[in-house]
Order: structure tokens, then sequence, then C-alpha cells
């Protein structure tokens, strides 16, 4: 079966750190990978997806950045964060575009 | 652009009550739109997954219904518990342009024992 693995679970950091976000699919090859951003209140934000190792596609302009070295794994960084950044963070990954897409258990990030 | 609406926004129900929440979006072009739950400060668990070409999916006390002409989902729980308490997610991911998922904001649903 597959799994989709998401860390740290919780992270506090200051204005101006640098954010290094890991996820990790596990029992498949080849998924479209998704980074959301859930403010509270409010919806989730497609951040980026990517449809295979080094492909990239930004939704909104950001201080956030994706990377996908391997197959499997999909990383969001920030050189600088922003109190902005502060949200609760997903990882999401689908087999293909109709198909159901599944959920990590999310990043909560305050900066402070 | 692609705009996903749920009504109502929060919903408070006693136990045992069979109970409606409602999806809409603006571009009927989709692949299909799925129905998630989310539990407080956790990550979304899916529930019911619905193609474009079908009208509703069942799981257990969920139904879900779509009528893509229309552009509306809706999400029906017979005889609701308090462990259905959460937010409810909708989302359709939309054809073209990639594999985006457009999620409406949901609807917090609180069961009272």
């Amino acid at each position: 079966s597959q799994t989709i693995h998401q860390w740290p679970a919780t992270l506090v950091q200051p204005v101006g750190s640098p954010l290094s976000l890991e996820c990790t699919v596990e029992g498949t090859s080849n998924p479209n990978l998704y980074w959301y951003r859930q403010a509270a209140g409010r919806g989730l934000q497609l951040l980026f997806y990517s449809v295979g190792i080094g492909q990239i596609s930004s939704e909104v302009p950001q201080n956030l950045s994706a990377s996908r070295p391997q197959d499997r794994q999909f990383i969001l960084s920030s050189k600088k964060l922003l109190l902005s950044d502060s949200g609760f963070y997903l990882c999401a990954w689908s087999r293909e575009k109709n198909t159901e897409a599944f959920f990590g258990q999310g990043t909560r990030l305050t900066v402070v | 652009k692609q705009e996903v609406t749920q009504i109502p926004a929060a919903l408070s129900v006693p136990e045992g009550e069979n109970l409606v929440l409602n999806c809409s979006f603006t571009d009927s072009a989709i692949y299909n739109l799925q129905w998630f739950r989310q539990d407080p400060g956790k990550g979304l668990t899916s529930l019911l997954l619905i193609q474009s070409s079908q009208r509703e999916q069942t799981s257990g006390r969920l139904n879900a219904s779509l009528d893509k002409s229309s552009g509306r989902s809706t999400l029906y729980i017979a005889a609701s518990q308090p462990g259905d308490s959460a937010t409810y997610l909708c989302a359709v991911r939309k054809i073209g342009g990639g594999f985006k998922t457009i999620f409406g904001a949901g609807t917090r649903l609180f069961v009272k024992a």
C-alpha cells in the first residue's frame, strides 16, 4: 500500500531563517506531488506541483520554492522566512490526473 | 477561473440526525470531485471520489452526489455521530493546466451527543 510521510509535524522558526520541509511517498512510482498551504480559517491553496523529477510548477508568487530531487521526494524551502509564511503545510500525491489525491499529516509552521 | 464554494460554513446538529453538506463549483470542466475530512490540526482523509462521468458514490453512512452540469455536489451523512465532528472539504480536479485541485473553504461540522 502507498503511504505519504511529512516532517516535521510542527516547527517554530524566527523571521529570516531558512526552511526545509520534506515529503516522501512510499509504495508507488512516478507520483504527481503537491504542496498546499492552509492559512487559519481559509481553504487550501496550491503552492507547487510536480509531475516528475526536477519538474516543478509554481501556482502563486511567493517566498517559497520547491524541489524534487528524487522520484518520491518533494521538498519545500525558503531562504528567509517571513511572518506571512506561517500556516499549515500539506503534501499530497496522486497517481494520475483523474485519480484520488492522498494527503500527509501536515506541518504546522509558525514564524516568530 | 475555477471557484469552489461550500455551504454552510459551519453546522451543529444533534446526534442521529441526517445531514447534507453542499459544494458548488463554477467550471464544469473537471476530472473528478473529491470529499475529504479534516480533524483539527491534522491532514486530510479522503472520503469519496466521484469521477466526472459518475453521479454518486457511497461509502458506509456517506453518500456523495455530483451534478456536473449545474456545478453542484452534496455529501449526505446518515445517522450522524459525535465522531463525525470535523471539517469537510470538497475539491475539484480541473481539466487543463496541470493537475490542479481546487478546494472549498470547508464546512465545520459539530455533532452533539
